[in-house]
């Protein structure tokens, strides 16, 4: 069982330029979200997806921009990274909206 | 305002030690209630989760936690500590109404100590 894939696992941007971290996940769930982990912080949610061609804000959407044309996958694109930006980024899927979540193993992005 | 508490930042015990992780929430509405554990450099992996049946909820390696309404709270414990717990333990709320929030508390890191 795959679960929730994420890629790249890590990468390291220059200010200014632009990338999507892919995310899927092959058990057939609705909602997917994206969070980043920052230290002391917990984890804070981006966006996230109720369904495909359903996408809403959460928490901290500045600077991100997410699409669902398919169940499986739930990309996160970085319009112009920022050093702010760097974090530890989690994607999850959950079989219903009060469900509990599935995370990927998460991609580690540093912006410098 | 809905939020929740992860009431010490670091806890350390010694191994075969009991393990009390705690948490409190504050909520107008009934909530679904998680504890996640995250291992280093990997994802969350769910502990438990309480969504308004058995009060008292056993997880998995041993953990559970008991929904206390009085107290809002809703507390991971362990009865004796193996070095494999060593982790971050997450409290996440999730409040069951119009707005549907989920909430993270910021994480209990577990030391055991040999």
């Amino acid at each position: 069982n795959a679960g929730v894939t994420q890629t790249p696992k890590f990468q390291v941007l220059k200010t200014g330029q632009s990338m999507t971290l892919q995310c899927a996940q092959d058990m057939n769930h609705e909602y997917m979200s994206w969070y980043r982990q920052d230290p002391g912080m917990g984890l804070r949610l981006i966006h996230y997806s109720v369904g495909a061609g359903i996408t809403d804000q959460g928490e901290v959407p500045n600077g991100y921009n997410v699409s669902r044309s398919t169940t499986e996958d739930f990309p996160l694109r970085l319009l112009s990274a920022a050093p702010s930006q760097t974090s530890v980024y989690f994607c999850a899927s959950n079989p219903s909206r009060y469900t509990e979540a599935f995370f990927g193993q998460g991609t580690r992005l540093t912006v410098v | 305002a809905q939020s929740v508490t992860q009431l010490d930042s670091h806890v350390s015990v010694s191994e075969g030690t009991p393990v009390l992780l705690r948490c409190n929430y504050s909520s107008s509405y009934s909530p679904s209630l998680f504890w996640y554990v995250q291992h280093p450099n990997k994802g969350l992996q769910l502990l438990l989760k309480y969504t308004s049946a058995a009060t008292l909820v056993k997880g998995i390696n041993g953990f559970e936690a008991e929904f206390k309404k009085s107290e809002t709270s809703f507390h991971l414990t362990k009865p004796s500590a193996h070095m494999s717990d060593a982790a971050e333990y997450f409290c996440v709320v999730r409040l069951m109404n119009r707005d549907d929030k989920i909430i993270f508390g910021k994480g209990t890191r577990l030391h055991i100590l040999p």
